[in-house]
């Protein structure tokens, strides 16, 4: 059974940093792309970062582009997002999903809350 | 990066049919076949329901369809049951490995 499970997120005040934590089992993580998608409380999906099966590609959405890293540990099935100099409008739940199909995320984990607040 | 534009709500009687329409651009829907569309239960992680415009995975039932005319994409809920209430979002490749989802439709079934 494929499992994801995103951890690391808690509260944290502007400007600060987090790293979140997606880790994988019940299928060959090193075989599939993997995303991050972000939802604000009440709000819609977004799309974040999504990187290659080896990680030597990585693109992310606008919105976080340079204060956001998104990689991957293939040895320990992990997957990674770095984020930086946080802002309100980060806070959300994140959601690391698997890219089963070509541009469509099949598995999804449940997610992990983020608040940015002072 | 916009999002894709779709109707805030939708509404049908059980047994009845729902569509949902995802308007992007000549640059996202219009230009990739590779519209997926995601279900939604409130508290629940999305689930995906339509990917490459029309394909279903296996295990969603045949009532979920999914079509796309130039710049918009199209889920149609046929049949409607009690438990697709529920929200509804597309997403579409922009290139360059590259995603964008849309506003989002909460689905009701009266």
């Amino acid at each position: 059974e494929v499992q994801l499970e995103e951890s690391g997120g808690g509260l944290v005040q502007p400007g600060g940093s987090l790293r979140l934590s997606c880790a994988a089992s019940g299928f060959t993580f090193s075989s599939y792309w993997m995303h991050w998608v972000r939802q604000a409380p009440g709000k819609g999906l977004v799309w974040v970062s999504r990187i290659k099966t080896d990680g030597s590609f990585t693109q992310y959405a606008d919105s976080v582009k340079g204060r956001f890293t998104i990689s991957r540990d293939n040895a320990k099935n992990t997957l990674y997002l770095q984020m930086n100099s946080l802002r309100a409008d980060d806070t959300a739940v994140y959601y690391c999903a698997r890219e089963g199909y070509y541009a469509a995320t099949e598995s999804w984990g449940q997610g992990t809350l983020v608040s940015v607040s002072s | 990066q916009s999002a894709l534009t779709q109707p805030p709500s939708a509404s049908g009687s059980p047994g009845q049919s729902v569509a949902i329409s995802c308007t992007g651009t000549s640059s996202d829907v219009g230009n990739y076949d590779y519209v997926s569309w995601y279900q939604q239960h409130p508290g629940k992680a999305p689930k995906l329901m339509i990917y490459e415009v029309n394909k279903r995975p296996s295990g969603v039932p045949d009532r979920f369809s999914g079509s796309k005319s130039g710049n918009t994409a199209s889920l149609t809920v046929s049949g409607l049951q009690a438990e697709d209430e529920a929200d509804y979002y597309c997403s579409s490749y922009v290139g360059n490995s590259a995603f964008v989802f849309g506003t989002g439709t909460r689905v009701t079934v009266l």
